[in-house]
């Protein structure tokens, strides 16, 4: 049970350019989260989906954009990528909003 | 706006000592997790607290949630190498079902 897939695992960017990371999930699971996570800080919400061809945005949208066409998929856009939006980003799933939410293991982008 | 804040958020101890890290919340809610997180990792959920007074153990680790004093406590009992790791904490938000707003995180080293 492969869980919550995300790639690419690592990428190097240089400014302006787009790029889009894909998230995965097997569980049936309605609710997908888009994450980025800081040095220093906790986890900051991007965006998230709350089911299939639904999105709404999170703590820090600017500067990404997000779709859910497929249940199992979430993706994240970057559409002209800033030396800010260098991060670990982790992509999670829930099968209801008070359940748990399972992590991929997160792609690290540097952007130059 | 809720603000979660942890500490401490660097913690040395030597194995086979007791230590309890705190989870504070400015703002009113009705559920909090714990998470754990080793370096370069992804994060694996530990513990759900969703009512006061709430009280979860899972081995060496205890939590418990206090909604009046909006406070979590992760308790650590004889404490071993294996459970050194980042821990988080993420306290729901107010204003959203969906939302989750996390501590920047307690560091925890446990030496041999």
């Amino acid at each position: 049970n492969a869980g919550v897939t995300q790639t690419p695992k690592f990428r190097v960017l240089k400014t302006g350019q787009s790029m889009t990371l894909l998230c995965a999930q097997d569980m049936n699971h309605e609710y997908m989260y888009w994450y980025r996570q800081d040095p220093g800080m906790g986890l900051r919400l991007i965006h998230y989906s709350v089911g299939e061809g639904t999105t709404a945005k999170g703590e820090v949208p600017d500067g990404y954009n997000v779709s859910r066409l497929k249940k199992q998929n979430f993706l994240l856009g970057l559409e002209s990528a800033a030396p800010s939006q260098t991060s670990v980003y982790f992509c999670a799933s829930s099968y209801r909003e008070n359940q748990p939410q399972h992590f991929g293991d997160g792609t690290r982008l540097s952007i130059l | 706006e809720l603000k979660v804040e942890q500490n401490p958020l660097f913690l040395s101890m030597q194995e086979g000592k007791n230590y309890t890290i705190y989870c504070n919340y400015s703002t009113t809610s009705d559920r909090l997790y714990w998470y754990r997180q080793d370096p370069g990792k992804s994060l694996e959920s530990l513990f759900v607290l969703l009512s006061n007074g709430a009280v979860k153990q899972e081995g060496r680790l205890m939590a418990s949630l206090d909604t009046k004093a909006r406070l979590s406590t992760l308790h650590i009992t004889a404490a071993v190498h294996d459970l050194s790791a980042t821990y988080f904490c993420a306290v729901g938000s107010p204003d959203s079902n969906y939302q989750l707003i996390w501590g920047a995180g307690t560091k925890l080293i446990i030496k041999p």
